[in-house]
């Protein structure tokens, strides 16, 4: 059974950048089959999606967030990242990361997600 | 890109159907077959219900079904029972190759 675990601070500071790992287990990251990314809640709304990258490095970002979003992979680790940059409270939200089918917008797999708080 | 337009709030009684729109634009739903819907229980992770616009997961119940006409995607849910009580979400691929999420819809089961 395919799990993803999401890892990382909790309380980022604002201005600073906030930096998640999402563990992949259960199968592998590479499939060609799957796209891998990371989608936020904050606390009381909706779900925004952040991006997402296919194993070979691709990437595909919100763009309202793409100035400061980096998505990457580490195949060997069987992981992928979430780099977010100069941080505010309106980025405060669980984040969860999830697989996206390569056709269309399934996603069938998300983790279970962790709370960023940005504040001082 | 903007969010989908989903109504912020819908109810039902046991037993009864209810449908969830989710308004697009010739950019996204109305372009493509390929909108999923999401339920999402308080504290925890989306739920995949239906994807392709009216294709259901293994173990997701046949009272779940998806349509779309136009820019406008549709959920109804029949038979309505108090654990279909949640948020839903519908997601579509984009034109620009990004993925938008509706803004959700909370379900109340009288």
């Amino acid at each position: 059974q395919l799990q993803l675990q999401e890892s990382g601070p909790g309380l980022v500071k604002p201005s600073e950048t906030l930096s998640l790992t999402c563990t992949v287990s259960g199968g592998s990251i590479s499939s060609s089959s799957y796209y891998w990314g990371w989608i936020r809640q904050p606390p009381g709304k909706g779900l925004e999606w952040i991006g997402s990258m296919y194993y070979s490095g691709s990437t595909y970002y919100n763009p309202s967030l793409k100035s400061r979003v980096t998505i990457s992979v580490d195949t060997s680790k069987n992981q992928f990242s979430l780099k977010l940059s100069s941080v505010t409270a309106a980025d405060t939200a669980v984040y969860y990361c999830a697989r996206r089918r390569v056709r269309g917008v399934t996603i069938d797999y998300w983790g279970q997600g962790t709370l960023v708080t940005v504040s001082s | 890109q903007s969010a989908l337009t989903q109504p912020a709030s819908v109810s039902g009684s046991p037993g009864q159907s209810i449908t969830i729109s989710c308004i697009g634009t010739s950019s996204d739903v109305g372009s493509y077959d390929l909108v999923s819907w999401y339920q999402q229980h308080p504290g925890k992770a989306p739920k995949l219900m239906i994807y392709e616009g009216s294709k259901r997961p293994s173990g997701i119940s046949n009272r779940f079904s998806g349509s779309k006409s136009g820019n406008t995607a549709s959920l109804t849910i029949s038979g309505l029972q108090a654990e279909d009580g949640a948020d839903y979400y519908c997601c579509s691929y984009t034109s620009i190759n990004t993925v938008v999420f509706g803004g959700g819809t909370k379900l109340t089961v009288l």
